[in-house]
């Protein structure tokens, strides 16, 4: 089944750790992206790559850092310097075309 | 630039009742639009799109929206709501050109009353 997979679902840090995210697709889409979702504010997006070894950042990359070594692959590491990274984080991608994206069930980080 | 306003962060209506969420969007060239939904705990799943072509879109689950250039609106609706619709909707706007990345507005929380 083609898709979009996220792990884990729930990852828990102590304060000052880095953590990375995993994403994979298997959609053969060339466009990935990382949002963070917190409670009433949406979708706020992190990172996005639209080719292999390209990404640009999106409105809120602070703290955040990403690579795109290989297309199927997009990891996003949460640093020390993010201030509040407690939240959901959903990967997406997308094909030519429309801009329609699919997404990933997400990871729920919890950091203390 | 693009944006989109969601009315309402939350609506709760009766099973079987219509199902009405508000979208309205900002965007200094054509647009393309989504409304994506969104249970518990999970990622979004796009409901329909509106990219060119008839201006009244069916999704899935029963849902249509249709795009009102005028209006700059982008409702979505339902005519008959189920215990199941219980979800978070948001709709989304990107330009209407390739790999083009979306702006979505800040979701609507469905609550349907049995």
């Amino acid at each position: 089944d083609g898709g979009i997979t996220q792990s884990p679902k729930y990852l828990f840090r102590k304060e000052g750790q880095n953590v990375t995210l995993s994403c994979e697709q298997n959609l053969n889409h060339d466009a990935m992206y990382w949002y963070r979702q917190d409670p009433g504010q949406g979708l706020r997006l992190i990172y996005y790559s639209q080719i292999v070894n390209d990404f640009q950042k999106g409105d809120i990359a602070e703290g955040y850092s990403v690579s795109r070594e290989k297309k199927e692959s997009f990891p996003l590491t949460v640093t020390s310097a993010q201030k509040n990274p407690t939240a959901f984080y959903l990967c997406a991608s997308s094909g030519q075309g429309w801009n329609e994206q699919y997404f990933g069930p997400g990871t729920r980080l919890t950091v203390t | 630039a693009q944006s989109v306003t969601q009315l309402g962060s939350h609506v709760s209506v009766s099973e079987g009742a219509l199902v009405l969420l508000r979208c309205n969007y900002s965007s200094s060239v054509p647009p393309y639009l989504f409304w994506y939904v969104q249970y518990p705990n999970q990622g979004l799943q796009l409901l329909l799109k509106y990219t060119t072509g008839a201006t009244l879109v069916k999704g899935i689950n029963g849902f249509e929206a249709e795009f009102k250039k005028s209006e700059t609106s982008f409702h979505l609706t339902k005519p008959s709501a189920h215990m199941s619709d219980a979800a978070e909707y948001f709709c989304a706007v990107s330009r209407s050109f390739g790999n083009e990345k979306l702006t979505f507005g800040t979701g609507t929380r469905l609550t349907i009353i049995p």
